[in-house]
């Protein structure tokens, strides 16, 4: 089945840097990859995804990129802000196999 | 419009007692989904349900675990004779479609905790 690694598992910038989250999957037929965020005692919310048929998305601050041929896919904050402190979650699926697997999350704290 | 609901929101049982979980997915969603996310780890994906078909039980990690949906609504998740390691929240999400690629709606978890 798919497996999904994620990396850092934590991440600590100061407002205004950049953020930086990588996630990397083993099966090539996945064609849809998710990025979910949970704030501290909050359920997952999506914030972005993107499929297999684009190399790059973004929405004001986030973007996440997507590189078939390696394997992986990144999501980048620009410009962070102490509301971007969360648990965020990638994940990756097959079209018609109905269940995404998802990375352990990566805690990104932003320092104001 | 109402989002996924589940009750209770948190719930303290003694160790072999059974439980019961509710979720409520979002109207004319088809597809439902339970997960389970222990302190600091993933979403450990636990069954699926999409319409009338049968359930996808493969995430279960035992046979106290069980789940169903009635009426293609709401469903229920059932741990019997629970044990100290199944404390954690469980989530449940619900999207239009059983594709696999369409935006999971989640609800706010139950957390339980066995004592």
């Amino acid at each position: 089945g798919e497996n999904v690694e994620q990396h850092p598992s934590t991440l600590s910038v100061q407002e205004g840097d950049s953020a930086v989250i990588k996630c990397t999957y083993s099966d090539s037929a996945s064609n849809y990859f998710p990025w979910y965020k949970q704030e501290l005692g909050k359920r997952p919310q999506l914030i972005i995804d993107i499929r297999s048929n684009v190399g790059e998305k973004k929405d004001q601050r986030i973007a996440v990129t997507l590189n078939k041929t390696a394997k992986h896919f990144s999501l980048h904050i620009t410009e962070t802000q102490p509301e971007d402190s969360a648990v965020y979650f990638c994940a990756a699926s097959i079209g018609g196999s109905y269940i995404p697997t998802f990375g352990r999350g990566t805690s990104l704290i932003v320092h104001p | 419009g109402a989002g996924v609901s589940q009750s209770p929101s948190n719930k303290v049982t003694e160790k072999g007692k059974d439980v019961e979980l509710r979720c409520d997915p979002i109207s004319g969603h088809t597809a439902l989904y339970w997960y389970r996310q222990s302190l600091g780890q993933g979403l450990e994906f636990l069954i699926y349900f999409q319409g009338n078909s049968a359930p996808d039980k493969s995430g279960l990690p035992s046979d106290r675990f069980s789940a169903e949906r009635t009426g293609g609504s709401v469903s229920t998740l059932t741990i019997q004779r629970t044990q100290q390691e199944d404390s954690a929240v469980y989530l449940c999400a619900s999207s239009t479609s059983g594709t696999g690629t369409n935006e999971q709606f989640f609800g706010p978890g139950t957390r339980l905790t066995v004592l």
